[in-house]
């Protein structure tokens, strides 16, 4: 099956840093998705990648795909409490289904 | 976006007893629906993907007998969870997908079994 390994597992950062959360494959992927989650709730949409290269921008949150697209960032700028939450990553490995990365925690501290 | 209504929300059942769980894309038509399964403090894990009109394909290491599976419509994927225990108590979520497009996520679905 398709797994998805995603750096760090956990991170704390104090509110108006940066930072940045890695998902890496193994394979080519054919799409690759970020949501934010908090536990026991619904997935919220973040961005789509598709092609090797591309980046996107949302508020204060961008998304990187490799030329390979095997592996894509997640880099949240000047970081604020609501941005607290699970971020995961998943992929379409060309199959048609939807595999998850292992998840990130991230607590941003006021 | 297009909208996937996922219920109940919230279910607390007795050991033994089945449970069952419904997903339903609101707007658009799903030939394909996903199950996961999330544990505290863990990411989504992909039990088994649900094909409208056809058997379901299970994950590695996932019981078909313990969580069934059906599809029947276009806009309907139940996912039941049979003689429950304990250690099935979780957070199911279901996702209706089309390829390289946006996936639709239920609210998820807190089992407890007592």
């Amino acid at each position: 099956s398709q797994e998805l390994e995603q750096s760090p597992q956990s991170l704390i950062v104090q509110e108006g840093k940066n930072l940045t959360i890695n998902c890496t494959s193994s394979k080519t992927l054919y799409g690759l998705y970020w949501y934010k989650q908090k536990y026991g709730e619904g997935l919220i949409f973040l961005m789509m990648l598709q092609k090797g290269g591309e980046e996107k921008s949302h508020e204060k949150i961008t998304a990187k795909l490799d030329e390979k697209k095997q592996q894509s960032s997640l880099h949240i700028t000047a970081s604020q409490p609501s941005h607290a939450g699970i971020y995961l990553c998943g992929a379409d490995p060309g199959a048609n289904n939807l595999f998850f990365g292992t998840g990130t925690r991230l607590t941003v501290i006021p | 976006g297009a909208v996937v209504s996922q219920h109940p929300s919230r279910v607390i059942c007795k050991s033994g007893t089945s449970v069952k769980i419904e997903c339903r894309s609101l707007d658009f038509q799903a030939t394909t629906m996903f199950w996961y399964r999330q544990f505290p403090k863990q990411s989504l894990m992909l039990m088994a993907t649900s094909n409208e009109g056809s058997k379901a394909t299970y994950e590695q290491g996932v019981e078909k007998d313990k969580f069934l599976i059906n599809h029947a419509s276009l806009t309907l994927s139940t996912l039941t969870v049979t003689s429950a225990h304990p250690e099935d108590s979780s957070f199911y979520i279901c996702s209706a997908y089309r390829a390289l497009t946006e996936a639709f996520f239920g609210q998820g679905t807190r089992l407890t079994v007592v």
